[in-house]
């Protein structure tokens, strides 16, 4: 049962466009949600996050939008850059009784930048 | 401050040997985890420990077993390992809602 669901396996945008990441989910008890970057053979590297109190987060070019009601997460990126190709994971966490989080991964999104 | 490191890069194991994947931070996180990752699987979680002295399960915790050595470090052991265990792993560390991510283990088993 996938949780956290990323349903565009790759995107492609121009340079200067916007690019829009989506992701859905299923359960209404998770704290967090993040957004995730990975280029080949590195770790994946934290981008941006929101509480699931708040409805946008925003940190230079990047925004992530959370609705709710809808159970989605999208995260904008204007203006798209060739360097932001790479593979883009979202997550969600839940708050365990030992004080930590876990997180739930989607499958990813693999975003091209053409120049 | 190296964040968080894995050893080794790259591994080839023979099905039925047995290794450990090593991992360190020295960000002094309490929390540590263990990730594979698949084609079109993302992330899947294997184990984690909360805090120095304790371990859980995740989603996928067969055929593996882990240390928390200390607060630094946290080991993921292949007691046997099956051509079913070929991925790239990943360590990682948190803080708050934060993780942070070693630059993994690509292991191939034969």
């Amino acid at each position: 049962d996938q949780q956290v669901k990323q349903n565009s396996p790759s995107l492609s945008v121009q340079e200067g466009r916007i690019s829009i990441l989506n992701c859905d989910y299923t359960n209404s008890m998770f704290d967090y949600f993040l957004w995730y970057k990975k280029y080949p053979a590195e770790g994946p590297t934290f981008l941006i996050s929101i509480s699931s109190i708040k409805d946008k987060n925003e940190d230079g070019r990047f925004t992530v939008f959370l609705n709710k009601s809808a159970k989605h997460l999208s995260l904008h990126i204007v203006p798209s850059q060739p360097g932001d190709s790479a593979v883009y994971f979202c997550a969600a966490t839940v708050s365990l009784t030992s004080g930590t989080y876990k997180y739930i991964f989607g499958t990813g999104t693999r975003l091209k930048v053409l120049a | 401050n190296a964040g968080v490191t894995q050893t080794p890069k790259f591994q080839v194991l023979k099905t039925g040997q047995s290794m450990t994947l090593q991992c360190a931070q020295d960000m002094n996180h309490n929390s540590m985890y263990w990730y594979r990752q698949d084609p079109g699987m993302g992330l899947r979680l294997i184990y984690y420990s909360a805090s120095e002295g304790t371990t859980d399960k995740g989603e996928v915790p067969n055929g593996y077993n882990v240390s928390r050595l200390n607060k630094r470090e946290f080991s993921l052991r292949l007691e046997s390992a099956a051509p079913s265990q070929t991925s790239v792993y990943f360590c990682a560390s948190s803080v708050l809602d934060t993780q942070y991510f070693g630059p993994g283990t690509r292991l191939t088993v034969l």
